[in-house]
């Protein structure tokens, strides 16, 4: 299982954009990396997903570097709504099960 | 999308008492299902990784004649916490897995809070 390593906080004001860094330096060919979200007292919730270079959706982005050891959340224009705690995960084939790491609680402040 | 759902959604009882909180697929069928336990302030914390028509496979440390996973159909697993006490009350949030794009992901349920007295 390739282990995640994420800031454990951030701080943001409204309109800005974010960027969150996470590292999974032993992740394997088949894994890919996948961002949650979740407020409190809520399950977590998909944001993206993707295998290299750069993915876009309508919330986020996620850029992954060539060799896959590192990837990057981006939010743009925050708001308070966003204010959560976002988890980076790998995640493999088939029925693997997730271990999550300590997430990164990001605080939108107006 | 997948949608999971759980029952209840917050829970009070009393010591000693067991409780039981089910996490369904609504509109995919899941195999596999995992349940994880959350304390304030923490991380998720995999509990169990639960198989249809077989027994459930325990994380180090979880006491499985404690924490009962049935997963009796391909769209429903069952968490009883049995004889709860006070130091079990937590968030507990089940998913299960579907393909997602080109890979797959896991979708979770809403979570159970469980407050024991």
């Amino acid at each position: 299982l390739a282990k995640t390593t994420q800031p454990i906080s951030m701080d943001s004001y409204e309109g800005q954009e974010v960027n969150i860094t996470c590292s999974h330096n032993n992740i394997a060919t088949n894994d890919y990396i996948t961002w949650y979200q979740q407020f409190p007292s809520q399950g977590p919730r998909f944001i993206i997903q993707g295998y290299k270079t750069k993915v876009t959706n309508e919330v986020a982005s996620l850029f992954i570097p060539a060799d896959r050891k590192s990837s990057t959340l981006s939010l743009p224009r925050v708001s308070l709504s966003d204010t959560a705690v976002y988890y980076c995960l790998v995640e493999g084939t088939g029925f693997q099960k997730l271990v999550f790491g300590t997430g990164t609680r990001l605080l939108v402040s107006p | 999308g997948a949608v999971v759902s759980q029952h209840p959604s917050r829970v009070i009882c009393k010591s000693g008492t067991s409780v039981k909180i089910e996490c369904r697929s609504l509109d995919f069928q899941a195999t596999t299902m995992f349940w994880y336990r959350q304390f304030p302030k923490k991380s998720l914390m995999l509990m169990a990784t639960s198989n249809e028509g077989s027994k459930a496979t325990y994380e180090q440390g979880v006491e499985k004649d404690k924490f009962l996973i049935n997963h009796a159909s391909l769209t429903l697993s069952t968490l009883t916490v049995t004889s709860a006490h006070p130091e079990d009350s937590s968030f507990y949030i089940c998913s299960a897995r579907a393909p997602r794009g080109l890979g797959e992901t896991q979708y979770f349920g809403p979570g159970t809070r469980l407050l024991v007295l």
